[in-house]
């Protein structure tokens, strides 16, 4: 069965570069999510899309913004990269409102 | 906002005891909560869940959990650990506000089985 696919699965970036992060969802989930996990931590809820349009918005650094595109892959970009931008960024699809989230491997992002 | 809470950090066990893991949420509307487990170095895996009828819901590898509305509550349980057991598991609720609603988790509860 298709899973959600992030890419890239590792990226290292120094302090003040810029990072895109990708996400595939699962074909005909019309939801997507992004979450934020540093070392030891619970996943810290970013930004929703639904039907590609930006749902809901959680802890998200103005620095970053994300957007959902027509054939539902979304992106995360992070600019103005800080050390403690460092941790795994999750990408997840769901099918529907309050149905489960499906979550990619993700991203492990270090920043030196 | 919704929010849940995890009470326990850290659980060690030996092979074959019984585990309960709590976990409570705070919203006065209706929810759709979820256990996810995440062993080392991977991705979060739904392990259960509930939407609605029976309180009682079974999961993966031996897993249940128990949704309690009076007390805002949904442990999960497993009669027998085993040393795969070992990972971390993360609480989570979804608020029916609207689609794209943010799936809230836990601060998570390390589980450790010994052999």
């Amino acid at each position: 069965a298709a899973g959600v696919i992030q890419s890239p699965r590792h990226l290292i970036k120094e302090k003040r570069e810029t990072a895109t992060l990708k996400c595939y969802p699962i074909p005909r989930h019309d939801t997507v999510y992004w979450y934020q996990q540093g070392p030891g931590q619970d996943p810290q809820f970013l930004i929703s899309f639904y039907e590609k349009m930006q749902s809901d918005k959680g802890s998200i650094p103005d620095r970053f913004s994300a957007q959902q595109f027509s054939d539902y892959h979304s992106e995360l970009n992070m600019s103005s990269l800080e050390l403690g931008d460092s941790a795994l960024y999750f990408c997840a699809s769901s099918p529907g409102q309050g149905a489960e989230a499906f979550f990619g491997q993700g991203t492990r992002l270090t920043v030196v | 906002a919704q929010s849940v809470s995890q009470h326990n950090h850290h659980v060690i066990l030996s092979e074959a005891a019984s585990l309960e893991l709590g976990c409570n949420y705070s919203y006065g509307g209706t929810v759709n909560l979820f256990w996810y487990v995440q062993y080392p170095g991977q991705h979060l895996q739904l392990l259960l869940k509930y939407f609605s009828g029976d309180p009682l819901v079974k999961g993966i590898k031996g897993f249940e959990a128990e949704f309690i509305k009076s007390k805002f509550s949904f442990n999960l349980r497993k009669p027998s650990v085993q040393w795969s057991d070992t990972a971390e598991y993360f609480c989570a609720v979804n608020a029916h506000i609207q689609a794209g609603t943010a799936l809230i988790f836990g601060k998570g509860t390390t589980l450790s089985v010994s052999s």
